[in-house]
């Protein structure tokens, strides 16, 4: 079945770097996504990785995707205040791009 | 330019009412999705629109809830006999599909408490 499983919660000081992590059960995914949602607001691509990579690098992210395993991170460098929000990792199942399968998100808190 | 807005932001219902919320998809985005975050929960697809297709409702959870698209463009998810565990954020999503890497782009939500 379709599953996206990510912790809870992370806490983490700023300056440090922040590890989200997500595993999702289908092999066939094509693409994966890290989406943020900041308080009040609704979510907004941060970003993605396709399922023939295994690294993605973006300015302070790194994504890194381990197909064996069904596992997916988020590397956040010098973690900020501003980078305070709700992860959520999700998947396309092959064939099906009308809708995505979302984790339950992960709540980052940055602290001084 | 304007992205995807949904209203109201906030509802506030009684237990057995009726709701309309709306979507006002991006421009051009042919494609339209409903989702419902629950707290503590991941978001659950409801809907998906794609232009005259018929729609996918495998995500609605009951036969209180339904959505319609006029012309294309606005939609609105109707609840029907509202229950407390209805309360959650709903989101609306838009996108170009076909467009790799098919983002979808939400709005802010609506905030829907049943009393």
């Amino acid at each position: 079945g379709e599953d996206v499983e990510q912790s809870l919660f992370l806490s983490v000081r700023e300056g440090d770097s922040s590890v989200i992590n997500c595993t999702y059960t289908d092999s066939s995914s094509t693409y994966l996504y890290w989406y943020k949602q900041e308080p009040g607001a609704g979510l907004q691509l941060l970003t993605y990785i396709f399922s023939n990579m295994d690294m993605k690098q973006d300015q302070r992210l790194t994504v890194l995707l381990n197909k064996k395993d069904k596992h997916l991170s988020l590397r956040i460098a010098d973690t900020q205040t501003g980078d305070s929000a709700i992860y959520f990792c999700a998947e396309v199942p092959q064939g099906g791009y009308n809708k995505l399968i979302f984790g339950a998100g992960t709540r980052l808190a940055v602290h001084p | 330019g304007a992205g995807v807005s949904q209203s109201p932001s906030n509802k506030v219902t009684e237990k057995g009412k009726d709701v309309e919320l709306r979507c006002d998809p991006i421009s051009g985005h042919t494609a339209l999705y409903w989702y419902r975050q629950s707290l503590g929960q991941g978001l659950e697809f409801l809907i998906y629109f794609q232009g005259n297709s018929a729609p996918d409702k495998s995500g609605l959870p009951s036969d209180r809830f339904s959505a319609e698209r006029t012309g294309g463009s606005v939609s609105t998810l109707t609840i029907q006999r509202t229950q407390q565990e209805d309360s959650a954020v709903y989101l609306c999503a838009s996108s170009v599909p076909g467009l790799a890497p098919y983002e979808q782009y939400f709005g802010p939500g609506t905030r829907l408490t049943v009393t």
